[in-house]
């Protein structure tokens, strides 16, 4: 079965600054993809950034990046220039397997500093 | 993205009595799928609501205790049957266009047994 494990329960960051939150996987599957989800307060859960196993070049959507380490699969985010907004709970997820269903880290809440 | 609304978004109930749960989205998807979030927990799947055909039930969770129905590609149901407090948790529904695309996640619902 796959696994998905986050190590750092909790972060925090200056505002402005830099932070990357970890993730590591586990998977015998040669096809599958990797997320980040954010989930505010507010609790609605929000796709951050998706990679596919196949492409070598690490996902990029503004301020957020990855660094995918498929070898040592590894699939950490970096969020650059924070912001107050990004306060939230992370979510990493693995999708592959026969039906592509998703299996979450327990997640990492960032606090993001004034 | 669709654009996904679940109702109710929050309830309180007795035990011993049932709650459905509603998906509703504004495009035909190929994939539903019911997640369970427990108070301070990552989200755990429950089943695949399968378009015509009995749900895809995931190990420790039954269709007596969570029944699901999709009728048809834009709505589905989730019930949970004779609910004690232990069933307290975000219920939250997500769905993708095809197998191997993202899923996007509804609002989600909070429920609280007494």
């Amino acid at each position: 079965a796959q696994t998905v494990t986050q190590s750092q329960p909790e972060m925090s960051v200056q505002e402005a600054e830099t932070v990357t939150l970890s993730c590591t996987y586990d998977t015998s599957e040669s096809d599958y993809y990797l997320f980040w989800y954010k989930q505010p307060p507010s609790r609605q859960m929000i796709l951050v950034i998706r990679q596919e196993a196949y492409k070598q070049q690490n996902a990029t959507e503004n301020r957020f990046s990855v660094n995918f380490q498929k070898a040592a699969k590894s699939f950490s985010l970096k969020i650059s220039d924070s912001q107050l907004g990004d306060a939230a709970m992370y979510f990493c997820a693995y999708s592959g397997g026969s039906n592509y269903k998703l299996t979450f880290g327990k997640g990492t809440l960032l606090t993001v500093n004034p | 993205s669709a654009v996904i609304s679940q109702k109710p978004s929050r309830d309180i109930c007795q035990r011993g009595t049932s709650l459905t749960i509603q998906c509703q989205v504004d495009s035909q998807v190929t994939m539903m799928f019911w997640y369970r979030q427990q108070p301070g927990q990552s989200l755990t799947l429950i089943a695949t609501a399968n378009q015509g055909s009995e749900a895809t039930y995931e190990s420790g969770f039954v269709i007596d205790k969570f029944p699901i129905s999709r009728p048809n590609l834009t709505f589905s149901t989730l019930t949970v049957s004779n609910m004690s407090p232990e069933d307290s948790s975000i219920y939250l529904c997500s769905v993708s266009r095809w197998r191997k695309e993202t899923q996007y996640f509804g609002p989600g619902t909070r429920l609280l047994v007494l």
